[in-house]
């Protein structure tokens, strides 16, 4: 069975702060990981869709980095403001899986308090 | 807006009665998919369509039942629901149905069985 985790499960900060959080996948079949943010009442947004080992992606004050050979990646926040405040959900594609197939972790739940 | 737009926003329906999600996008897009969230788990993936053919079905019972009649719309046929299929119902589509592609994700159905 095919797991995603992610790290914390839910994270309190300051405005103002930096943080990061974590994504877990397994390292053999990789072919994908994608990052999306999920605000509440609306819908999952895609971040990030990362393919090659040691792929960095920025957007704006967001960053991610990836490891395919021990199965991690970091999304990072630099300047967390109170509109970041959202669920971000990773999700693994392994390689020989269904087309389109993504597995995704439960999430990491961010609020960023004024 | 995501270009992805689902109806109805919430249902609330018997174990015994048939309803119909709805989704359509609006965005070219040639796959689309249904995702499950149920409470404390993470999105699980129900089908793939790609070209309007089923490409997956996640072992998906099938008291849930897909159609694609093009590429623009997907439904999904419910009947004879058991109370632990109330959920949250995601439709996405991507351009192709391949792991470098990211999702674009409607709003949700909300789906209770008494």
């Amino acid at each position: 069975i095919l797991n995603v985790e992610q790290s914390p499960q839910s994270l309190h900060v300051q405005e103002g702060d930096s943080t990061n959080f974590t994504c877990s996948f397994p390292s053999s079949n990789f072919y994908a990981l994608h990052w999306y943010r999920w605000e509440t009442a609306k819908s999952p947004e895609a971040l990030f869709v990362m393919t090659l080992n040691g792929d960095e992606k920025k957007k704006g004050r967001i960053s991610a980095t990836l490891n395919t050979k021990e199965g991690y990646s970091y999304l990072y926040i630099k300047g967390s403001q109170p509109e970041d405040s959202a669920t971000y959900l990773c999700a693994f594609s392994p390689y020989g899986g269904s087309q389109g197939n993504l597995i995704f972790g439960k999430g990491t739940k961010l609020s960023v308090k004024p | 807006e995501t270009g992805v737009t689902q109806t109805p926003r919430h249902l609330v329906m018997g174990m015994t009665n048939k309803k119909s999600l709805k989704c359509e996008q609006h965005l070219g897009h040639n796959a689309m998919y249904w995702y499950k969230q149920s409470a404390k788990k993470p999105l699980e993936l129900m089908f793939v369509y790609s070209l309007e053919e089923r490409v997956e079905n996640n072992s998906v019972p099938s008291r849930f039942s897909p159609e694609c009649p093009n590429s623009s719309h997907l439904f999904l046929h419910l009947h004879t629901l058991q109370p632990e299929d109330s959920a949250l119902y995601l439709c996405a589509s991507s351009q192709l149905a391949n792991p470098y592609n990211e999702q674009f994700f409607g709003p949700g159905t909300r789906l209770t069985v008494l």
